[in-house]
């Protein structure tokens, strides 16, 4: 199983521009999360969905915008890139029903640098 | 909002030894999932544990296991016969008993020495 697949992995950014983090996952998760990593800092979450078609606000959403028309894909798009959006991008997954496999799935990160 | 409390930033170890990493968290719920990931310098995170809170006996994963005090609120990660590959940050982690959200600890960086 490929698991959370994030694209890509790493990317240079100009100040202002724009561009979408892809995710999707094949383990027919409904819950999909967007973190970022701060270098030697935790993670703090950016948006979160539920199931296709909800999304909702994490901890950090400004300067950020999701979609989630399908259960499998959660892209994470960055509207006019700021030095303060350099970080590392997780996405991750994890299934409704708490149970055995409670826990979160999680990408390989996508590092972005903004310039 | 639940907060998850990792109070020591970084720990060291000798290889071989054994280390305990700490982590309390303040809740009002009764069932909760706790974990324990493990993030190398390759930043994948890595699931090392979890415990779901309703079971009283501590979860064990081979070198790894936890010491879960409900009453107290602490979720410990004990790490036996420490290895070089154990070096990495630890996170730990709650999961509400609604199943959408998740809080993470700050992180304890830990440096195994050979």
């Amino acid at each position: 199983n490929a698991g959370v697949t994030q694209t890509p992995k790493f990317r240079i950014l100009k100040i202002g521009q724009s561009m979408t983090l892809q995710c999707t996952q094949d383990m027919n998760h409904n819950y999909m999360y967007w973190y970022r990593q701060d270098p030697g800092m935790g993670l703090k979450l950016i948006y979160y969905s539920v199931g296709a078609g909800i999304t909702d606000k994490g901890e950090v959403p400004n300067g950020y915008n999701v979609s989630r028309s399908t259960t499998e894909d959660f892209p994470l798009r960055l509207e006019l890139a700021a030095p303060s959006q350099t970080s590392v991008y997780f996405c991750a997954s994890s299934t409704r029903l708490t149970g055995e496999n409670g826990e979160l799935f999680f990408g390989e990160g996508s590092r972005l640098t903004v310039l | 909002a639940q907060t998850v409390t990792q109070s020591q930033p970084e720990m060291s170890v000798q290889e071989a030894e054994t280390v305990t990493l700490s982590c309390t968290y303040d809740t009002s719920e009764s069932d909760y999932y706790l974990f324990w990931y493990k993030q190398p310098p390759s930043r994948q995170m890595i699931l090392v544990i979890r415990q779901e809170a309703y079971k009283q006996q501590n979860a064990t994963e081979n070198r790894f296991s936890v010491n879960f005090q409900k009453a107290a609120k602490s979720f410990s990660l004990k790490i036996s016969d420490s290895q070089l590959g154990d070096a990495a940050m630890y996170f730990c982690a709650y999961r509400t008993s609604t199943g959408n959200q998740f809080y993470f600890g700050t992180g304890t960086s830990l440096t195994v020495i050979p």
